[in-house]
């Protein structure tokens, strides 16, 4: 199976800044990358999918890129509703996802 | 606006077995290839099985193989995971999930609620 690794595990931030979450595969799986968010007690939210690609309704700060073995989320204004665990997952083989990177407020 | 309800969740002893369903409404349920997602409380994300829309394909990991059966009623608009000879370290949420291209892309666009199921003595 494909490794996900995501980087870092938990992330403390601002209102207001730009966070970027790392995502790396253990082999290359083109674009093949997806994003979600789940905050406790909720199922995870479809978010980004092909690496790059906006789900209908999530906001624009959320942008995604990479290809290959390496990938990011970045939010580009961190908003208090942003604050959820986000993961990785590759949907090239078997899906796998990442560990996580659970996001907070400073 | 599509809804994923699972059911049939609990405590069941080591051994044992369960089965989960997952009701679908506001898509076209046959159209579209469906998966199990498992979560331990308070760790990442697992995924267990898929189907095809049509429920002539169906695929496990590793950990469920031989174990565990996916199947799916299209005339009912549900799914359904049969859990076999559990193990407690089957201990966790399932979620049924809706693929995004519908035809097994393991793109997961919308997702149940979750149900918890507890593998103990």
């Amino acid at each position: 199976d494909i490794q996900m690794t995501q980087s870092p595990s938990s992330l403390s931030a601002s209102v207001g800044d730009r966070v970027i979450i790392t995502c790396r595969a253990s082999q290359s799986i083109s674009s093949f990358l997806n994003w979600y968010q789940q905050k406790p007690g909720k199922a995870p939210k479809f978010l980004i999918y092909a690496a790059s690609s906006l789900q209908s309704g999530v906001p624009s700060r959320f942008s995604g890129s990479g290809s290959g073995t390496d990938f990011t989320l970045t939010i580009s204004s961190l908003q208090p509703e942003d604050i959820a665990t986000y993961y990785c997952q590759q949907s090239y083989s078997t899906p796998t996802f990442g560990q996580g990177t659970k996001l907070e407020i400073k | 606006e599509v809804q994923l309800l699972e059911s049939g969740g609990g405590l069941v002893q080591p051994g044992g077995s369960l089965r989960l369903s997952c009701a679908a409404s506001g898509f076209t349920f046959s159209s579209s290839a469906m998966s199990w997602v498992r979560q331990v409380p308070g760790k990442g994300l697992e995924w267990v099985s898929g189907i095809s829309g049509n429920g002539g394909s169906t695929y496990y990991a590793d950990s469920v193989k031989g174990r565990f059966s996916i199947s799916r009623d299209n005339s009912k608009n549900t799914l359904y995971l049969q859990m076999n000879s559990l193990r407690a370290e089957d201990t966790a949420v399932y979620y049924c999930a809706k693929d995004h291209y519908g035809s097994g892309s393991y793109i997961f666009d919308y997702w149940g609620q979750g149900t918890l199921v507890t593998v103990s003595s």
